[in-house]
């Protein structure tokens, strides 16, 4: 069966640090990966999304970047972290965008 | 045209009543309309999904309406309980990625 990990579960950085969140994918192959982030209002801001290694398409111009080091890791980072970036960040995997879609448990970002 | 429009934004039902989630699209593209439910500090799981052929989708106590004319569908969930205080988005997607809609916060009260 596929299992999606994403960590750490919460996190606290100050400001202008860096940040490096994590998600793989387990039991499937060349899955679509994606990157979303929750403000407290509710909403899901797609951030990033990638059909492949390699390729990452940006939805919202912002401080953060993406990767896709192998096919089943997605990586989202930043070099200086602003007090904005604060929310709840959610990595997701589909097969097609016709399918179900599975998230992780999603990592509470608080920049202090 | 890449939006989703959903509303309400929040939603307050009594227990054994009917709650009722609209959502409204404008890319005719769009071919796949899925509704997520939402746990707090969990992540979005599938709830129900339909495909613009059909007009209606069933599931136990939740169901979809789909009207393609008006490119518009909803949630209706009946006998609503308690264990169904969470938050749903619904989504629509084509050969891209999925795109989600707002969120409405639904609260049953017993």
């Amino acid at each position: 069966s596929q299992t999606i990990h994403q960590w750490p579960a919460t996190l606290v950085q100050p400001v202008g640090s860096p940040l490096s969140l994590e998600c793989t994918v387990e039991g499937t192959s060349n899955p679509n990966l994606y990157w979303y982030r929750q403000a407290a209002g509710r909403g899901l801001q797609l951030l990033f999304y990638s059909v492949g290694i390699g390729q990452i398409s940006s939805e919202v111009p912002q401080n953060l970047s993406a990767s896709r080091p192998q096919d089943r890791q997605f990586i989202l980072s930043s070099k200086k972290l602003l007090l904005s970036d604060s929310g709840f960040y959610l990595c997701a995997w589909d097969r097609s965008a016709r399918t179900e879609a599975f998230f992780g448990q999603g990592t509470r970002l608080t920049v202090v | 045209q890449q939006q989703v429009k959903q509303s309400p934004q929040s939603l307050i039902v009594q227990k054994g009543g009917i709650s009722i989630i609209n959502c409204a699209y404008e890319n005719t593209a769009f071919d796949y309309f899925p509704w997520y439910q939402q746990f707090p500090g969990k992540g979005p799981a599938l709830l129900i999904a339909i495909r613009p052929d059909v007009s209606e989708k069933k599931e136990g106590r939740f169901t979809i309406s789909f009207n393609k004319s008006a490119k518009q569908f909803s949630l209706h969930i009946m006998d609503s309980q308690p264990g169904d205080s969470a938050t749903y988005f619904c989504a629509a997607s084509g050969a891209q990625k999925l795109v989600f809609g707002q969120g409405t916060r639904l609260t049953i009260n017993p």
